[in-house]
């Protein structure tokens, strides 16, 4: 069962497009992770965000917290075929351990 | 380029056999979780260690079992092995402490069981 929602589970779009994946949950996470997951590989660290309405910018990638800190969101600015992949959220309760969400398949066609 | 390794990357197993899969984590990291994620689904948390010991343990039953050494690398041990159990596993190390918990994830073992 996964406790953190992602929307939506598929996202396809033309090169230069922008694009949002959610995340939610009903619990309260210490931090919450963004990672992309190529075919056979394994997540790959995005961003780490820690404090409630914390936003950070990676490049065309923009990643917010929520202020409750039980959701998340991330924004891609004119979307390149290289942002194909598996966008998993995980939220941290401790230690390390993750709850993961089932993922967003982005598809960026040129 | 993580540091996180595992082997071996493909296995396949007949149902009712064994399997073992190792882990090295990432150099400084003394915290070792395993995942299990099968197709189009999220990672799920399996178990953690950290100084040898299990340190929490997910929604898997006993037939799934863990070692880890005093070089912090790991071992997931599954028995009795079922057709379900078909799935890509996930090797993560952390360091423990601090309020944000970055896990670094290997590449994976794909098991399949027939």
């Amino acid at each position: 069962t996964q406790l953190l929602e992602q929307s939506p589970q598929f996202l396809s779009i033309q090169e230069g497009e922008n694009l949002t994946v959610y995340c939610n949950s009903s619990s309260v996470f210490s931090s919450l992770q963004w990672y992309r997951q190529e075919p056979g590989e394994g997540p790959v660290l995005l961003v780490t965000v820690v404090t409630g309405g914390e936003v950070k910018k990676l490049k065309r990638l923009t990643f917010q917290f929520g202020d409750a800190r039980k959701d998340s969101s991330l924004h891609i600015t004119a979307a390149q075929p290289g942002d194909t992949g598996l966008y998993l959220c995980a939220g941290a309760r401790s230690w390390g351990k993750l709850q993961f969400g089932a993922g967003t398949q982005v598809v960026v066609t040129p | 380029e993580t540091g996180v390794t595992q082997s071996p990357t493909h296995l396949i197993k007949t149902r009712g056999q064994q399997v073992t899969l190792r882990c090295s984590s990432q150099s400084g990291h003394n915290t070792v979780s395993w995942y299990q994620q099968a197709l189009g689904q999220g990672p799920q948390f399996i178990f953690q260690y950290y100084r040898e010991e299990e340190n929490g343990r997910g929604n898997f039953p006993p037939r799934f079992s863990g070692l880890q050494f005093p070089n912090y690398s790991s071992e997931l041990n599954v028995n009795a092995l079922e057709l379900d159990d078909s799935a890509l596993y996930l090797c993560a190390s952390s360091l423990a402490g601090g309020t944000a918990i970055e896990a670094f994830f290997g590449q994976g073992t794909r098991l399949t069981v027939v």
